[in-house]
């Protein structure tokens, strides 16, 4: 089945900075990668997602890039607002579809007022 | 539309006893997923049907654990007999179909095992 990595596990940055939290996955047939915001005692929401059919996306302050290639993909946020502050989880979807959602651990994104 | 609603949304039981935890996914939605959420191992999923047919169950831990989808909007996740380790927050959720996206979450039902 599908292992997806994330990391890292925690990082902190100072308001207005990039974040960045980097996942890698190990089934070459997954094709679509979603990006999920969970906030303390919330259930997870969809933020972004992408397709093995597009190397980048882009919604405001958060972009996702995926390389097939390389079997990586990347979560962005730029100018990083208090309310950013969550735990987000990247996830990967294989075997089309057959075998669900695999995600990562998660990255506890703390901003720093 | 309200959502995935997931039923009790707390649950404090006693090792041994029975738990039965409810989900009711979207309408129209045709998959749906159980998930279990701990610091330790973040989001595992447990189990996914499709048009109410299980077709991954190879997450449940042990055969202390079952689920069923009885019909297209309903599902249960039943511990039985339950133990500490079980206490987690027990998410399920539901997609249009399996390719579509969104999979859509429902509130969590906490469960402690004392």
């Amino acid at each position: 089945g599908e292992n997806v990595e994330q990391h890292p596990s925690t990082l902190s940055v100072q308001e207005g900075d990039s974040a960045v939290i980097k996942c890698t996955y190990s089934d070459s047939a997954s094709n679509y990668f979603p990006w999920y915001k969970q906030e303390l005692g919330k259930r997870p929401q969809l933020i972004i997602d992408i397709r093995s059919n597009v190397g980048e996306k882009k919604d405001q302050r958060i972009a996702v890039t995926l390389n097939k290639t390389a079997k990586h993909f990347s979560l962005h946020i730029t100018e990083t607002q208090p309310e950013d502050s969550a735990v987000y989880f990247c996830a990967a979807m294989s075997g089309g579809g057959a075998d669900g959602l695999t995600f990562g651990k998660g990255t506890h994104l703390i901003i720093q007022p | 539309d309200a959502g995935v609603i997931q039923s009790p949304r707390h649950e404090v039981t006693e090792m041994g006893q029975e738990v039965t935890l409810r989900c009711k996914p979207i309408s129209g939605h045709n998959s749906l997923f159980w998930y279990r959420q701990t610091m330790m191992r973040g989001l595992e999923l447990l189990i996914y049907f499709n048009n109410n047919v299980p077709i991954d169950d190879s997450g449940m831990p042990e055969d202390r654990f079952s689920a069923k989808m009885p019909n297209a909007s309903f599902s249960t996740l039943k511990i039985q007999p339950s133990e500490p380790r079980d206490s987690a927050v027990y998410f399920c959720a539901s997609i249009l179909t399996v390719n579509t996206g969104e999979l859509f979450f429902g509130e969590g039902s906490r469960l402690t095992v004392l």
